[in-house]
């Protein structure tokens, strides 16, 4: 069955530290990937996706995340975190017309 | 601008009632979805349409309904039969086809049941 795993629950940083968020998929071929970010009562807005292109993609607001095929991993990541990056973040893969969803990662900036 | 409008934003429904949950997109999307998120389980997949007049089960269909009569509207009812409707339900849509880029999601409706 195909499963998205989110390794932490809950992830603070400092302001102006590295972001990493985890995520591990299962796949018996190459899916398409996506992070998404969530804000509290808000809907879900897509911040990058990976479509079988560069491994290293690029999304909004600073982020990136690289499919790694070998380790069925795609983390997100980010040079220097800014408070309005709290938020809780979903890793997606997309099988077919359907996504399954990770748990979901919540962000906490410190200042 | 497009977008997918769900309304209201908060309900509020008494136990033993049906409530339906209005979802509609101007974005000439084929696929419409409905969306359940509870703390801590990311989102499970309730409903689906790929094409008007037709839609499937997702994983959790059990207690909900929908119809697909427009391309735009894709309504969600939540009916008496479904255990522990308090929830976050999201609505999202996509072009449809093999492709896949991404879903465009509203802005959600918190259920609550009193």
């Amino acid at each position: 069955a195909q499963s998205v795993t989110q390794l932490d629950s809950h992830v603070s940083v400092s302001e102006g530290t590295p972001v990493l968020l985890r995520c591990n998929y299962s796949s018996s071929y190459s899916p398409s990937l996506f992070w998404y970010v969530q804000h509290p009562n808000k809907g879900l807005q897509l911040l990058l996706k990976y479509t079988s292109a560069a491994t290293l993609v690029k999304g909004i607001n600073g982020f990136e995340a690289e499919f790694k095929k070998s380790e069925t991993s795609f983390h997100l990541t980010k040079p220097s975190a800014h408070m309005s990056d709290a938020a809780e973040y979903f890793c997606v893969v997309s099988y077919g017309n359907k996504l399954v969803f990770g748990a979901g990662t919540i962000l906490r900036v410190k200042s | 601008d497009g977008g997918i409008t769900q309304s209201p934003k908060y309900l509020f429904r008494k136990e033993g009632q049906n409530v339906t949950l209005s979802c509609e997109q101007n974005l000439n999307h084929d696929a419409m979805y409905w969306y359940r998120q509870d703390p801590g389980q990311g989102l499970r997949l309730i409903y689906y349409s790929q094409i008007v007049n037709d839609f499937q089960k997702g994983d959790i269909a059990e207690g909900y309904s929908v119809s697909r009569e427009k391309k735009e509207s894709f309504p969600l009812t939540v009916t008496s039969a479904q255990k522990n409707p308090t929830a976050f339900y999201l609505c999202a849509s996509s072009p449809g086809g093999l492709d896949n880029y991404g879903y465009t999601f509203g802005s959600g409706t918190r259920l609550t049941v009193v």
